[in-house]
């Protein structure tokens, strides 16, 4: 089985600052790991995917992740974060083949002027 | 614009009433999902249909039944609910295992 931990459940920046929000997973098998974003009253929108190859990932809206499978982190970053970034962002994990997908508890960021 | 269609946007249902959300996808995906989503909180998934089969049942109540006529399709039957299930309910799909999951943005439900 899988699980998430995202490491902060809340993450207030100023505007143009860079943001880190952490996520580690565990898992017995290999894994694919992904960003989701949720705006207000939205559903979950994919920001990056990893499933192999460059442990470095570009996604939407400028976000990347690295992955780590030593540290098995999987932290999302964004050098220069903007109002319309203020969301609810989710880290997930599922184990391949496998047909669940295990959401952590989300990190809430909030961008102040 | 998201390519998984869920309606209605917005549903309020009494206790004693039968209701039903719908989902639609084309983009081929073979599995489909619901979850559950509330307040301040992770989706919970309930169920997950692979290719037209019921393959996960999340330990769902009965009051809860889903249905997936075609690959397109994917309903969710709500009969005799409580106010403790008011929620956002999402609809998801996907290709093949591996491949991130496509949500709709969901039908917000309150139950009264």
């Amino acid at each position: 089985a899988q699980s998430v931990t995202q490491l902060d459940s809340q993450v207030p920046v100023f505007e143009e600052a860079p943001v880190e929000l952490r996520c580690n997973y565990s898992s017995s098998v290999s894994v694919y790991l992904f960003w989701y974003v949720q705006y207000p009253n939205q559903g979950l929108q994919l920001l990056l995917k990893y499933l192999s190859g460059s442990t470095l990932v570009k996604g939407i809206n400028g976000f990347e992740a690295e992955f780590n499978k030593s540290q098995t982190s999987f932290h999302l970053r964004k050098p220069s974060v903007h109002i319309s970034d203020t969301a609810e962002y989710f880290c997930a994990v599922t184990g391949t083949g496998a047909q669940k997908l295990v959401f952590g508890q989300g990190t809430r960021l909030t961008i102040n002027p | 614009d998201t390519e998984v269609t869920q309606t209605p946007k917005h549903l309020v249902m009494g206790m004693t009433n039968k209701k039903s959300l719908k989902c639609e996808q084309h983009m081929g995906h073979r599995a489909m999902y619901w979850y559950k989503q509330k307040a301040k909180k992770p989706p919970e998934l309930m169920f997950v249909y692979s290719y037209e089969k019921l393959s996960i049942n999340e330990s769902v109540p009965s009051r809860f039944s889903p249905e997936c006529p075609n690959s397109s399709l994917l309903n969710l039957h709500l009969h005799a609910l409580q106010p403790e299930d008011s929620a956002l309910y999402l609809c998801a799909s996907r290709d093949r295992g591996g491949s991130p999951l496509h949500f709709g943005n969901g039908t917000r439900l309150t139950v009264t």
